[in-house]
Formats: C-alpha cells, sequence, structure tokens
C-alpha cells in the first residue's frame, strides 16, 4: 500500500539555520505531495504542495520539491525562525483521492533564539 | 471564508459512552474527511463523506461512524468507548478537483476517555 516515511525527529536547529527534513514516498499511482504544519494544540495546515514530477511548492520561505526517480519530497527552507517550531508532516494522496491523505509519522522541529 | 469548524473542541468522557463530534466544512465545499491522531499510531484517516454518502473508510472498527446532510455538515460518532479512542479527531474539508484537490482541516476535537 502508499505509505511516507519521514526524518526522525525530533530536530532542533538555531536560528537563522539550515533546515531540511527528509520525505520519502511510495505509492502505486501518481500522488499528489503535501506538506502540513502542526502547532501545538492546534489543527494541521498546508504548507505546500506539489501534484506532478519535478514540481516545486513553496510558502513562507520552505521550499520541496517533486522528485520521481527518488520517490522524495524534502523540505527545506534556508533560515528558520523561532516561529517555526512547530511539526510537519509530509502527506500524499493518490490521484484522484486527495479526500484520503497517507502520512508520514511527523517530525518535531524546535528553533533556538 | 470562515474555515474548517469543529465542535467541541475538548471533551471528556468514561468508558462505555458515546460520544458525537461535529464538522462544518469550508462553505462550498461539498466532501469532508476525518482523521484520527495519537501519539502511538499518528494520523490515520477514519472516512469520507460526498454529498451525503460515505465514499472512503478506513480500517476501524464498527463502533466508529459518521454521516453527513444536505448542508454538508459532517458528524461521526463513536459507542462504547474505550481508552484507546483518546485522540484528537481532526476533520478536514477538499476543495478543488482531480491532481488539484486539496484538504483543509479544522482545529480538531481532543477527546479524553477515561
Amino acid at each position: 500500500g502508499d505509505s511516507v516515511t519521514q526524518m526522525e525527529g525530533p530536530v532542533t536547529l538555531s536560528e537563522e539555520a539550515f533546515l531540511t527534513i527528509n520525505c520519502t514516498y511510495t505509492a502505486t499511482g501518481y500522488p499528489s505531495l503535501f506538506w502540513y504544519v502542526q502547532y501545538p494544540g492546534e489543527g494541521l495546515q498546508l504548507l505546500l504542495k506539489a501534484t506532478k514530477a519535478d514540481d516545486k511548492g513553496s510558502n513562507k520561505g520552505f521550499e520541496a520539491t517533486y522528485r520521481k526517480e527518488t520517490t522524495s519530497f524534502h523540505l527545506e527552507k534556508g533560515s528558520v525562525q523561532v516561529s517555526d517550531s512547530a511539526v510537519y508532516f509530509c502527506a500524499l494522496s493518490v490521484s484522484g483521492s486527495a479526500r484520503q491523505l497517507t502520512f508520514g509519522s511527523g517530525t518535531q522541529l524546535t528553533v533556538l533564539p | 471564508k470562515a474555515g474548517v469548524t469543529q465542535t467541541p473542541r475538548y471533551l471528556i468522557k468514561t468508558r462505555g459512552q458515546q460520544v458525537t463530534l461535529s464538522c462544518s466544512p469550508i462553505s462550498g465545499h461539498r466532501s469532508v474527511s476525518w482523521y484520527q491522531q495519537t501519539p502511538g499510531q499518528g494520523l490515520q484517516f477514519l472516512f469520507e463523506y460526498f454529498s451525503e454518502t460515505q465514499r472512503n473508510k478506513g480500517n476501524f472498527p464498527g463502533r466508529f461512524s459518521g454521516r453527513q446532510f444536505s448542508n454538508s455538515r459532517s458528524e461521526m460518532n463513536v459507542s462504547t468507548l474505550e481508552l484507546g479512542d483518546s485522540a484528537l479527531y481532526l476533520c478536514a474539508s477538499t476543495s478543488g478537483g482531480g491532481s488539484q484537490e486539496t484538504q483543509y482541516f479544522g482545529p480538531g476535537t481532543r477527546l479524553l476517555v477515561l
């Protein structure tokens, strides 16, 4: 079945450091890929998405590129801020069924001032 | 546009009771999906409703059920609660079509079963 594997956390960085959170996937079809972020005590917020190979999703300084050859969708940010501290989830949906997302286990990011 | 709303935000129940959670999707969205989030199992898909019909169901026991009304609002019900049902229950509504479909999540209902 479809699955998403995320880099184990937690990740602790200093403010202005470079962030990478690895995400790889297994899917039978041609999935759309998503990154969601969850702040403490809140639901999930869509951070960015990509719907086909070589697409780059970007938002709020975060970027991720859909790499079909490596089945990856790594999240990157050039300079993190304390306000980026949250849990990040990588997710996929097989074409036509985005209403059923398969999530990775989440990566806790803490950014220290 | 208002986002996805869920009520109540917090709930405490005892084993054996039943509970009903409510979700109002973003205006115009007709699809509502439900997820359970626990520290051990992570985020797991429960079911999805579209135009009052359940279209997909995850691997959960029959104690978990749902429905959707003509105005797209949805409820999920858990009967005979168990301690393991303690979780954050998230509702999401879907915009777009085909590969452009995107889910937008509500803040969740945190259920504690004692």
